[in-house]
């Protein structure tokens, strides 16, 4: 298993500009996380599913953000309009359950906003 | 409020000296902590949690209800160490919760 795959590695895009963040979960896995990382405010759970449906968002900073699971394999978060302080390294992560299981970690998205 | 302090950005330790990495956390209900580590260009991965009451690659951490605390301890520490420590705080409805991390360097 290749683990959770995120897409793109690396995105750089000026102020503006619409952002699409791609995560394909481990396959079996229920639940699907989306973290935020910056040097000011460490490491910052920004929404997760379970089976497909959103949970909890209370962690998404604005209406700027969005994120969707169509399916048990695939997730977006998408930022529109993006700006400078959203620059940072986006994490997905998936787990087998809600609750306690080990959320295993994609490679994560570096994101910069010039 | 649910809360993971990590006091230390920075810890710098000799090889084969002890290491303890600290963690402090406030929460209502029952915890469950654990400990990822991110080392140089690799994922995020768990590195323990206490209810498994297990040692992983040497490192041990308690959960001490009284001190609200859940160290991470090393009796002696080994250069493949280096990395960025996190203690995470599980509220019970899966969401964990970071501390700010602590990057760890041994150094020969």
């Amino acid at each position: 298993d290749a683990g959770v795959i995120q897409s793109p590695r690396h995105e750089v895009t000026e102020m503006g500009q619409e952002v699409t963040l791609r995560c394909k979960p481990i396959s079996g896995h229920n639940s699907l996380f989306w973290y935020r990382q910056t040097m000011m405010r460490g490491l910052e759970l920004l929404i997760y599913f379970n089976n497909n449906v959103p949970i909890d968002d209370s962690g998404m900073p604005e209406d700027r953000f969005s994120a969707k699971m169509p399916n048990a394999s695939f997730s977006t978060l998408k930022i529109q309009p993006s700006e400078p302080r959203d620059s940072a390294v986006y994490f997905c992560a998936s787990s087998r359950r809600r609750s306690t299981d080990t959320q295993y970690f994609g490679p994560g998205t570096r994101l910069t906003v010039l | 409020a649910q809360r993971v302090t990590q006091p230390e950005k920075l810890l710098s330790v000799f090889k084969g000296a002890p290491v303890e990495l600290k963690c402090n956390y406030s929460y209502s209900g029952s915890p469950e902590l654990f400990w990822y580590v991110q080392y140089s260009r690799q994922r995020l991965q768990l590195l323990l949690r206490h209810i498994s009451r297990e040692s992983i690659k040497g490192f041990t951490a308690d959960l001490n209800k009284g001190e609200t605390s859940f160290h991470l301890k090393k009796p002696f520490a080994q250069e493949e160490d280096s990395a960025m420590y996190y203690c995470a705080l599980n509220n019970g409805w899966g969401k964990l919760q970071f501390g700010a991390g602590t990057q760890v360097v041994v150094t020969p």
